[in-house]
């Protein structure tokens, strides 16, 4: 089955950047998105497409994808984006939407 | 805008059935391309995909649960429903329903999602 393998915790002081990386064998060849999921409540969609951003969500959430690592970048981070986020492909050999292990992003 | 709500039990007996149904608004099921999707997160754990069904009533599972569930829609009620069978303990989670576009494979709405607990 497959598995997309994300580190379990970034911790980063405000202003800093996070970085999340999202990795499987050939990630280049998926189109990768990332979803913010803060304490009881549902998930968000801040990333797809690898790069593109939904409309509202700012600028400061970037992503990239190339060979065998997909990232998600937070830049000059604020209190307010500690939350869980999980990156998410299609799998076509298989026929099924999978889900990254998740990250708990910590503003120190 | 588009919504989505989830109803069904909150409590379900270990080896009986779950049905869950998503209702929506802002958008067919009937456009091209359109599809709802089911997923479910155990308490403090990840976010797992379970089903999906597309405008078309194609559909598709996930791998491991296949056997278990089964996805349906009534596009005059813009509704969506999920039966799972044979419920077990470890299958107590949050279940989201969400939407996702013609073309794209991403989710970008979500419901607000139901905990079900399975215990005797």
């Amino acid at each position: 089955s497959y598995v997309l393998t994300q580190p379990p915790s970034v911790s980063v002081a405000p202003g800093q950047t996070a970085r999340i990386t999202c990795g499987e064998n050939n990630m280049g060849s998926k189109s990768v998105h990332w979803y913010q999921q803060k304490p009881g409540q549902a998930p968000v969609l801040v990333v797809y497409d690898d790069s593109d951003r939904p409309s509202g969500i700012p600028e400061r959430f970037s992503g990239s994808n190339s060979g065998s690592t997909a990232t998600l970048t937070i830049s000059r981070v604020e209190a307010g984006d500690e939350a869980d986020y999980y990156c998410q492909v299609w799998d076509s050999s298989t026929d099924h939407y999978v889900f990254g292990t998740g990250t708990k992003v910590t503003v120190l | 805008q588009i919504t989505l709500k989830e109803s069904g039990p909150t409590l379900v007996k270990p080896t009986q059935s779950l049905t869950l149904t998503c209702t929506f608004s802002g958008f067919s099921l009937n456009t091209t391309g359109v599809g709802v999707d089911w997923i479910r997160q155990p308490p403090g754990r990840a976010l797992e995909w379970l089903a999906l069904i597309y405008w078309d009533d194609d559909k598709r599972y996930s791998p491991s649960l296949k056997s278990r569930l089964t996805i349906t829609k009534d596009t005059s009620k813009n509704q969506v429903v999920l039966t799972m069978t044979n419920m077990d303990p470890v299958d107590t989670a949050t279940y989201y329903c969400a939407h996702h576009g013609g073309g794209y494979d991403y989710f970008d709405y979500w419901g607000q999602g139901t905990l079900v607990t399975v215990s005797s």
